[in-house]
């Protein structure tokens, strides 16, 4: 079965500090595809990232970071000096296989909430 | 591009009422997603409409839920006869194409007593 494992509750940084989520995920599937998003206080999910399980390099865009490893099936997500806007629940996802039918179904891990102190 | 929006934003029931939530999906988009999330969880998918067929649901989903998208624009969550334990964010997401990002609405805060 698949599953995204996010180990980290809760993490508090100090503005400027950088910070790294964890995603763990499990599947079966050899195609599959991996996001993150971010819900804010007003609670809309923000997309910040896909990645096909084909595409293994490191991503990078301003502040925000991903380091996809197929090895040990981790996603992790790196923010890089840390400010008060970051602060949100960071969810990582993996969609669910191809059945026949397409779909867009996301199997969301429980999310990490961030807070970065001014 | 206005977004997804979801109406209500909070919905406030007493159990064994009938609730009906609305999403608009952005205009081009023929994928339509239903999703719920409770207090300190990810969201679970519930269903999924390309156009108006609705092509997978959860078994989340029980026989008190149902959802409807006709002509392919609009879709409605219908809850029959509330339960407490269906108190959550319904949340309504639109994409493009498969595998593609999903938009998400601000969601329907939905609390029964």
């Amino acid at each position: 079965a698949q599953k995204v494992t996010q180990a980290q509750t809760e993490i508090s940084v100090v503005e400027k500090e950088d910070v790294t989520l964890d995603c763990v995920y499990e599947t079966r599937d050899t195609t599959y595809y991996l996001f993150w998003y971010k819900q804010p206080p007003s609670g809309e999910l923000v997309f910040l990232i896909r990645r096909n399980s084909f595409d293994e390099q490191n991503e990078i865009s301003g502040r925000y970071s991903w380091n996809f490893q197929k090895s040990t099936s981790s996603f992790n997500f790196t923010i890089t000096a840390s400010q008060v806007v970051d602060s949100a629940v960071y969810f990582c996802a993996l969609s669910e296989p191809y059945l026949g039918g397409a779909t867009n179904k996301l199997i969301f891990g429980t999310g990490t909430l961030l807070a970065v102190q001014p | 591009d206005t977004g997804v929006s979801q109406d209500p934003r909070h919905k406030i029931t007493k159990r064994g009422q009938n609730v009906t939530f609305r999403c608009d999906p952005i205009s081009e988009h023929n994928r339509l997603y239903w999703y719920r999330q409770t207090l300190g969880q990810g969201p679970e998918f519930l269903t999924y409409f390309q156009n108006e067929a609705q092509l997978e649901k959860s078994r989340l989903l029980s026989d008190r839920f149902s959802a409807e998208r006709p002509k392919g624009s609009f879709s409605t969550l219908e809850i029959q006869r509330t339960e407490q334990g269906d108190s959550a964010m319904y949340l309504c997401a639109s994409s493009l194409t498969d595998n593609e990002k999903l938009f998400f609405g601000s969601g329907t805060q939905l609390s029964v007593l």
